[in-house]
């Protein structure tokens, strides 16, 4: 079965600090793909960044990158310089395939907290 | 390009009544996806669609939940009877292609069941 772990409910960090986000994962699946999605307190979910587990170079997005760990099945979330506008709900989440096509699960979720 | 349109963005309802939510995914994109987040809990995939055909449904209560899409565009998810612990964000998601990178996410639609 297919499960994602995010172990930190909550984290702080200081404005302008950079700041890691824990994912585990399991699969059986060779082919997959690792994702991290931000949510504000609006509730939209905001796509931030991709990782397929056949890159060999770590995903980058501007401030955020992934740091893609295959043999010890993490994928943690790096943000660089946090700011304010950082704080919201973080959550990985993983594409695996089903009979038919793919299907994605989620995390429980991280709440960052950006200090001014 | 517009997003993704959910509506209504609100409903309260009492238990054992019906709801409805609306969604239209971005257009051109084939794969729709329902998903429920019960607060303090990361979303749960109800219902995938891939154009009008159902890919895969496991988690959806089929008791009392359904959903169409119908024309392989927009799509309907029903609730009937609702219990209290349907109260929950309902998702809606689309993505260009079944294992696209990225899946597009509506403003969600917040229901509470009293």
């Amino acid at each position: 079965a297919q499960k994602i772990t995010q172990t930190q409910p909550g984290m702080f960090v200081q404005e302008k600090e950079a700041v890691t986000l824990d994912c585990t994962y399991d699969t059986s699946d060779q082919s997959y793909g690792l994702f991290w999605y931000k949510q504000p307190s609006s509730g939209e979910m905001i796509f931030l960044i991709y990782q397929g587990s056949y890159d060999e170079q770590n995903a980058t997005e501007g401030r955020y990158s992934l740091n893609f760990q295959k043999a010890r099945k993490s994928a943690n979330l790096v943000i660089s310089a946090s700011q304010l506008g950082d704080s919201a709900m973080y959550f990985c989440a993983m594409r695996g395939v089903v009979t038919g096509g793919f299907k994605t699960i989620f995390g429980a979720g991280t709440r960052l907290f950006v200090k001014a | 390009e517009a997003g993704v349109a959910q509506s209504p963005r609100y409903k309260i309802i009492e238990k054992r009544q019906s709801v409805a939510f609306w969604c239209n995914p971005i257009s051109g994109h084939a794969t729709l996806y329902w998903y429920q987040q019960i607060l303090g809990q990361g979303p749960k995939l109800l219902i995938q669609f891939q154009n009008n055909g159902v890919v895969d449904d496991s988690q959806l209560p089929k008791d009392r939940f359904s959903a169409e899409r119908l024309k392989g565009v927009d799509s309907t998810l029903k609730i009937q009877p609702a219990k209290l612990e349907d109260s929950a964000v309902y998702l809606c998601a689309s993505s260009l292609v079944p294992g696209g990178d990225e899946q597009y996410f509506g403003p969600g639609t917040r229901l509470t069941v009293t």
